[in-house]
C-alpha cells in the first residue's frame, strides 16, 4: 500500500512566522503535490513537483514556496504566514509523468494562523 | 478552469439514491472521482477515460458525457459508509494534462 505521511495533523502559528509542512511518500513516486482545501472551494493546487528539484506553480502559489531535495520528500513553506493561509493542507503523490495519474493523499495538516 | 460540482451538499436517508454532478467549462480528456471521509485522506474511486463511458463498483457508478463536458456520480441504495465529501478531478484536453479538482460535494447519510 502507498503511504503518504504529513509531519503534523494540527499546527497553530502566529502571523509572520515561517512555517514548514513536510510530506513523505514511500512508493518511489515521481510526482508530488501540495493542495489546500477550503469549504466550497474544493482542492486547489499550490505546487506540483515531477522530479527532484523540479517544480511547477499551481493555481494559487502566492505566499508559498516548495522544496524537493529527495524524491520521497516534498516540503511546503510559508515564508511569512498570514491569517488567510489558515486552511487544511493536503499532500499527494502519484506515479507517472502527468498530473492526471491516480493520486494518493496524506491525511492533511490543519493549519491555523493567529 | 476548476470544475463546478452540484449539489454542494446533500443529506440522504439510508437506502436513498443520490447524483453528484461535475461540470467543466473546458473540453475534457478524463474525469476522476475521489471520496474523502471525515478526518481522512481523499481516496481514489474511479477514472473515466472515454466519452460515454460508464463505470461502477458496488452501488457507486459514474458516467462521462464528453460533449457536455460533464460527469455524474451515482450512489444507489446509500449506506452510512458513503458519507463524506466527493471530488471530481478533470483532465483538460490540449493543455498538457492540466488537472483540476472540483469544488466538492458533501454527502451525509443518516439512519
Amino acid at each position: 500500500d502507498v503511504k503518504v505521511t504529513q509531519s503534523s495533523r494540527y499546527l497553530v502559528k502566529r502571523t509572520g512566522e515561517k512555517v514548514f509542512l513536510e510530506c513523505v511518500q514511500d512508493m518511489d513516486h515521481e510526482n508530488m503535490f501540495w493542495y489546500r482545501q477550503d469549504p466550497g472551494l474544493g482542492l486547489r493546487l499550490i505546487y506540483f513537483s515531477y522530479d527532484v528539484k523540479m517544480k511547477e506553480k499551481g493555481d494559487i502559489p502566492e505566499g508559498y514556496s516548495v522544496s524537493r531535495e529527495k524524491k520521497e520528500r516534498f516540503s511546503l513553506i510559508l515564508e511569512s504566514a498570514s491569517t488567510n493561509q489558515t486552511s487544511m493542507y493536503l499532500c499527494a503523490s502519484s506515479y507517472g509523468t502527468g498530473y492526471a495519474d491516480t493520486q494518493y493523499f496524506g491525511p492533511g495538516t490543519r493549519l491555523t494562523v493567529l | 478552469q476548476q470544475p463546478v460540482q452540484s449539489p454542494q451538499a446533500v443529506i440522504l436517508r439510508e437506502g436513498e439514491d443520490a447524483v453528484i454532478n461535475c461540470s467543466s467549462s473546458k473540453a475534457l480528456y478524463s474525469v476522476h472521482w475521489y471520496r474523502q471521509k471525515h478526518g481522512e485522506a481523499p481516496v481514489f474511486l474511479m477514472i473515466l477515460l472515454k466519452g460515454g463511458e460508464q463505470k461502477g463498483h458496488d452501488k457507486i457508478s459514474a458516467s462521462f458525457n464528453e460533449k457536455k463536458q460533464q460527469s455524474s456520480l451515482y450512489l444507489t441504495a446509500s449506506q452510512l459508509s458513503y458519507s463524506g465529501t466527493y471530488f471530481c478531478g478533470t483532465e483538460i484536453k490540449n493543455t498538457g494534462n492540466q488537472f483540476y479538482f472540483g469544488t466538492g460535494t458533501s454527502l451525509t447519510v443518516i439512519p
